[in-house]
């Protein structure tokens, strides 16, 4: 079964539109986090996400926002997307300082 | 505030060769340390972690890394290099007061035939 699952896997949209990601872990952790990765494949941490609190990058647009309507999932909103925004998004979920377990990744294209 | 570095965007090695792939970083507490493999088009895989126990960390598919506190290093190694070992590898330090991850900018492994 898969531990972290992502929706869509591909997602190719118009400058100007709004659009989600989903995320789901059936692991039971207690943290779900979003990250960034470049055409360069830097990873970049966007928000971290456990039933108490949510920490945001600061150097993320507030066109991003994360929204968890449960604990098992942390889904992914972008409003007015733009050219810059073109990336592999990656969920993950870790519990306390274990390690994380990534999710399959969506690869956004903005046209 | 914590921070990795990786020394070489990309390494080639031959088939059955020693991989090395550094890794550096800088922490302001004790350290948890990992490192992920990530296969093209795939999401990130742990090979290994180091928690504060054993200093040689065993790992996935024959790779190992030694944290050495002095020398901030957590190098991966594995003695032969085989071809289906070629992805980018990523080490990634946590701090143990609730910091999140950091990823250092990773290492592209070539396997030559």
């Amino acid at each position: 079964d898969t531990a972290v699952s992502q929706t869509p896997k591909y997602l190719v949209t118009q400058m100007g539109n709004d659009k989600s990601i989903k995320c789901e872990q059936n692991l039971g952790h207690d943290t779900m986090y979003w990250y960034k990765q470049d055409s360069k494949k830097f990873l970049k941490i966007m928000f971290s996400y456990n039933n108490k609190e949510l920490i945001i990058n600061e150097t993320v647009p507030n066109r991003f926002s994360p929204k968890s309507p449960d604990k098992a999932h942390l889904n992914l909103h972008i409003n007015s997307l733009e050219l810059g925004d073109s990336a592999v998004y990656f969920c993950a979920s870790s519990l306390t300082v274990n390690e994380q377990f990534f999710g399959p990744g969506t690869r956004l294209t903005v046209l | 505030a914590q921070s990795v570095t990786q020394l070489g965007s990309h390494v080639s090695v031959s088939e059955g060769a020693l991989v090395l792939l550094r890794c550096n970083y800088s922490s302001s507490v004790p350290p948890y340390l990992f490192w992920y493999v990530q296969y093209p088009n795939q999401g990130l895989q742990l090979l290994l972690k180091y928690t504060s126990a054993a200093t040689l960390v065993k790992g996935i598919n024959g790779f190992e890394a030694e944290f050495k506190k002095s020398e901030t290093s957590f190098h991966l190694t594995k003695p032969s290099a085989h071809m289906s070992d070629a992805a980018e590898y990523f080490c990634a330090v946590k701090g143990n007061y609730g910091q999140n991850f950091v990823f250092g900018p990773g290492t592209r492994l070539s396997v030559l035939p």
